[in-house]
C-alpha cells in the first residue's frame, strides 16, 4: 500500500530564509509524487511533481524537491521564503493500482515571519 | 484554459437530509476524482469517475455516492446526512493517464446542523 508522511505539523521560517518542508513515502514500485498548497477557504494548487528523471524537480512560485530514493523523502524547499509562502502544504503519493487517486500526507503549516 | 469549478461553494444541511454536489472538469480531462477534507481525518478519496465510469472507490459508507455525464462533468451525493458528513469536499480533474496531475477546484464547504 502506498502513503506519505509528514513529520511536522508547524515550520516557522523567517522571511527571506531557506524553507524545507519534509516528505517521506513508502510504496511498493516506482513513486509518484506530489507537493500541493492549500491557502484558506481554497483547493489545493498543485505545486510540483516527481514521476522519473532528475532527482531535483522545480516547480511553481520557486519551489522544488529533491527526491530521494535511498531515504524515500521527497522534501520541498525554496532558497528564500516570502510572507505570502504561509499556506497549508501536502505531500502525497499516487495510487498505483490502476486508479487515479492520490493518498495524502497530514500537511504541514508553514509560517513566514517577516 | 478554464480551471475546475464546483456548485455550490457553500451549503449548510440539517441532519437527515441529502445533498448533491457539482463539479465541472478542465476541458478534455476525462478523470473527476472526490476527495473529504476534515480536521481530524485529513484529506480522504471518495471516488473516481472516468468515462462515465465509476474505476475507484475509497472506504466511505454507500450513503456517498456519485455519477459522471458524458461531458464528463461530475456530481456526488450524500444521502442521509450525518453531523460527521461536515467537510469540504474537493473534486479534481485529470486527463486519466497515471502520471497525470490532479487539479483541484475551490471546493464546496458543507455544514451539518
Amino acid at each position: 500500500a502506498q502513503s506519505v508522511a509528514q513529520p511536522e505539523d508547524q515550520v516557522n521560517v523567517a522571511e527571506g530564509n531557506p524553507l524545507t518542508v519534509k516528505c517521506t513515502y513508502s510504496v511498493s514500485g516506482n513513486p509518484y509524487l506530489f507537493w500541493y498548497v492549500q491557502y484558506p477557504n481554497r483547493g489545493l494548487q498543485f505545486l510540483l511533481k516527481y514521476i522519473t528523471g532528475d532527482n531535483l524537480v522545480k516547480g511553481s512560485y520557486g519551489f522544488e524537491a529533491e527526491f530521494n530514493k535511498s531515504q524515500t523523502s521527497f522534501h520541498l524547499k525554496k532558497p528564500s521564503a516570502l510572507v505570502s509562502d504561509s499556506a497549508l502544504y501536502f505531500c502525497a503519493v499516487r495510487d498505483l493500482s490502476g486508479a487515479n487517486n492520490l493518498f495524502f500526507g497530514t500537511g504541514t503549516r508553514l509560517t513566514v515571519i517577516p | 484554459k478554464a480551471g475546475v469549478t464546483q456548485t455550490p461553494r457553500y451549503l449548510i444541511k440539517t441532519r437527515g437530509q441529502q445533498v448533491t454536489l457539482s463539479c465541472s472538469p478542465i476541458s478534455g480531462h476525462r478523470s473527476v476524482s472526490w476527495y473529504q477534507q476534515t480536521p481530524g481525518q485529513g484529506l480522504q478519496f471518495l471516488f473516481e469517475y472516468f468515462s462515465e465510469t465509476q474505476r475507484n472507490k475509497g472506504n466511505f459508507p454507500g450513503r456517498f455516492s456519485g455519477r459522471q455525464f458524458s461531458n464528463s462533468r461530475s456530481e456526488m451525493n450524500v444521502s442521509t446526512l450525518e453531523l460527521g458528513d461536515s467537510a469540504l469536499y474537493l473534486c479534481a480533474s485529470a486527463s486519466g493517464e497515471v502520471t497525470d496531475t490532479q487539479y483541484f477546484g475551490p471546493g464546496t464547504r458543507l455544514t451539518v446542523l
